[in-house]
């Protein structure tokens, strides 16, 4: 069976300091990725989403990079963290653009 | 730019009331999901819907597309503490875009 680990749970970093969010999946290969970011109580927003190794599709100018180093490997970060930054990320994955989502657990990133 | 309009945003009941959630763009999808999301997780799937009128039951939730496949609709009946989450729809177009989210609490 396929499962999607993110870490960490929780962060809690100043401003200005780098981020590195990771995500990896087991038991499917080729997977789309997505990373979404979440305020409290609302909807995901996209933030990144990869159809393939070094395929990176960005939905929002921001502060925030991704990278899929490997096939079932994701990556979110930031050279520079801002307050705005704060929320709570995400992690997916599907196996076709429009079939379901499978999340990961998250991260509760706090930026102060 | 597409949007996913949930109603209502929140929504506070007792234990045992049946409520309505919608789900409305001006955008035609050619599927729908609806996710439901518990504090501290990622959504969990509860159904796909493809056809238009499509009415999908999933113990006391049931679901439907609209005609036009612009809107749907969640209904639960008699509503239970575990029913508390946050309700989300997905719609696919040419992207996938999620609706801004219906935050349920359900009094014992």
């Amino acid at each position: 069976s396929q499962t999607i680990h993110q870490w960490p749970a929780t962060l809690v970093q100043p401003v200005g300091s780098p981020l590195s969010l990771e995500c990896t999946v087991e038991g499917t290969s080729n997977p789309n990725l997505y990373w979404y970011r979440q305020a409290a109580g609302r909807g995901l927003q996209l933030l990144f989403y990869s159809v393939g190794i070094g395929q990176i599709s960005s939905e929002v100018p921001q502060n925030l990079s991704a990278s899929r180093p490997q096939d079932r490997q994701f990556i979110l970060s930031s050279k520079k963290l801002l307050l705005s930054d704060s929320g709570f990320y995400l992690c997916a994955w599907s196996a076709t653009g429009a079939g379901e989502q499978y999340f990961g657990p998250g991260t509760r990133l706090t930026v102060t | 730019t597409q949007l996913l309009e949930q109603s209502p945003q929140f929504l506070s009941i007792q234990e045992g009331e049946n409520l309505t959630v919608y789900c409305n763009s001006s955008s035609v999808f050619s599927s729908l999901q609806w996710y439901r999301q518990e504090p501290g997780e990622g959504p969990v799937l509860l159904v796909t819907v493809v056809t238009g009128g499509e009415v999908k039951k999933l113990k006391r939730l049931t679901f439907q597309f609209g005609d036009a496949r612009k809107d749907s609709s969640l209904h639960i009946t008699a509503a239970q503490p575990g029913d508390t989450g946050l309700y989300l729809c997905r719609g696919a177009t040419n992207k996938l875009i999620f609706g801004t989210g219906t935050l349920l609490a359900v009094q014992p």
